[in-house]
């Protein structure tokens, strides 16, 4: 059964940092590209980032490009999201996402985790 | 890309048919369109992909449609579980963006 687990949100401080993880299983992670999905309360769903199978390939958001870094560790079949210079707008549910297709770098998110909420407050 | 879509809620009993719209600001393909389910407290679940492409495990009554800037999403008897809010995503210049949602509610 493929399962996604968040982990590390928290309230944090304005121009605070934090690091989400996500830990993979039932699947061999190094084969899917993988995302983070946000959604701030009662608010619709934004994408934030995604990574290649590898980690070579990077892309953000142009609302957190500069702030956040995406990472991976296949051996540890953990995703990771590091975020800093946290603002009161990057409030909300913080979601891994798995793309559909074995090995390719594009794909609609066919596994999702339960989310892990950050709250950003001065 | 910005995607537009209609109408913001759809009210309607069990057993009607829903026909959920998404429109594109420009004509990016077919290819990575998707449809997501969500329910309170729950992640999205993917319905389709590729437009017309049930994702598995996706019940039959779901369907999609369309090209080019206009897509649909048509639930064809709605069951009491369909009542939820619907995303459609596409993919364009290296970057997803979700449309803000169409809320389908019990009439």
């Amino acid at each position: 059964e493929v399962l996604l687990v968040e982990s590390g949100g928290g309230l944090v401080k304005t121009g605070g940092s934090l690091r989400l993880s996500c830990a993979a299983s039932g699947f061999t992670l190094s084969s899917y590209s993988m995302n983070w999905v946000r959604q701030a309360p009662g608010k619709g769903l934004e994408w934030v980032s995604k990574i290649s199978p590898s980690g070579t390939f990077l892309y953000y958001a142009d609302s957190v490009k500069g702030r956040f870094t995406i990472s991976r560790d296949n051996a540890k079949n953990s995703l990771y999201l590091q975020m800093s210079s946290l603002r009161a707008e990057d409030t909300g549910m913080y979601y891994c996402a798995r793309v559909l297709t074995k090995m390719a770098t594009i794909g609609n998110f066919d596994y999702w985790g339960q989310g892990t909420l950050v709250t950003v407050s001065s | 890309i910005v995607l537009t879509q209609s109408p913001g809620t759809l009210s309607l009993s069990p057993g009607e048919r829903a026909t959920l719209s998404c429109r594109a600001s420009q004509n990016v393909g077919s290819t990575y369109l998707g449809w997501y389910q969500q329910k309170p407290g729950q992640a999205p679940r993917l319905l389709i992909y590729g437009a017309s492409s049930r994702a598995s495990g996706i019940p039959d009554r779901f369907s999609g449609s369309g090209s080019g800037t206009d897509f649909s999403l048509t639930i064809s008897r709605l069951e009491p579980e369909d009542f939820a809010v619907y995303y459609c995503q596409q993919y364009d210049n290296s970057l997803w963006t979700f449309g803000q949602g169409t809320k389908v509610e019990i009439k």
